[in-house]
């Protein structure tokens, strides 16, 4: 089973909104969550990870996310959207047995202008 | 560092034909990860290794699919014979120490091989 679920297929928000794209996560004790971003005909590049410690994590692009421990969530959060950050948002997480790292199903992020 | 290249970038192919997948990963890495990706299935962790041995196979879908790491610089993913249900994109990954709860460490990707099966 995956350790990790994103429950929105796509998230649309106009251009300098705040944006929220979710991740849920189901490994006990504190796991280490990563994001991920995808653009069209690319790899995934690396966003920011949370280890441990403080539960807001920064990260690039003006990313961040928030770890939440009795919700279990890891939302990636940005106060002001771009056109640019459309893209495939991906929420990875350890598996069960902890040995490697499984990623969520992925959320199209569409900003509007 | 050029990042992990992998080749082809595009690969069209008949059902039948034998594919291979050529990645070269990070210099220094001691990871390399084979994901597959696919509208239907998403993100999956085929196979990885760890300085060049595999470690863990289970994602690999079936005895067509094979994959190697001859040196600390190359690997390739082998399919043969291939179907149309392998057309995906297919990544491959490295990282400086584990990933999972071994370690919290960035995987660098590569652009991928789009493989079409026809």
């Amino acid at each position: 089973a995956q350790s990790v679920a994103q429950p929105e297929d796509q998230v649309n928000v106009a251009e300098g909104n705040p944006l929220t794209v979710k991740c849920t996560y189901s490994v006990s004790g504190n796991p280490y969550l990563f994001w991920y971003v995808q653009y069209p005909n690319r790899g995934l590049q690396f966003l920011l990870k949370y280890i441990t410690g403080d539960n807001l994590v920064k990260g690039s692009y003006g990313f961040e996310a928030e770890f939440n421990k009795s919700q279990t969530s890891f939302h990636l959060k940005k106060p002001s959207a771009l056109v640019s950050d459309s893209a495939l948002y991906f929420c990875a997480g350890p598996n069960n047995a902890g040995n490697m790292l499984t990623f969520g199903g992925g959320t199209r992020l569409m900003v509007k202008p | 560092d050029a990042g992990v290249i992998q080749s082809p970038r595009h690969e069209v192919t008949e059902m039948g034909q034998e594919v291979t997948l050529r990645c070269k990963p990070i210099s220094g890495h001691d990871y390399l990860f084979w994901y597959r990706q696919t509208m239907m299935r998403g993100l999956e962790l085929l196979i990885y290794f760890n300085n060049n041995v595999p470690i863990d196979d289970s994602g690999m879908p079936e005895d067509r699919f094979s994959a190697k790491m001859p040196n600390a610089s190359f690997s390739t993913l082998k399919i043969q014979p291939s179907e149309p249900r392998d057309s995906a994109v297919y990544f491959c990954a490295s990282s400086l120490g584990g990933a999972g709860n071994t370690g919290a460490n960035v995987l660098t990707f590569g652009a991928g091989s789009r493989l079409t099966v026809l």
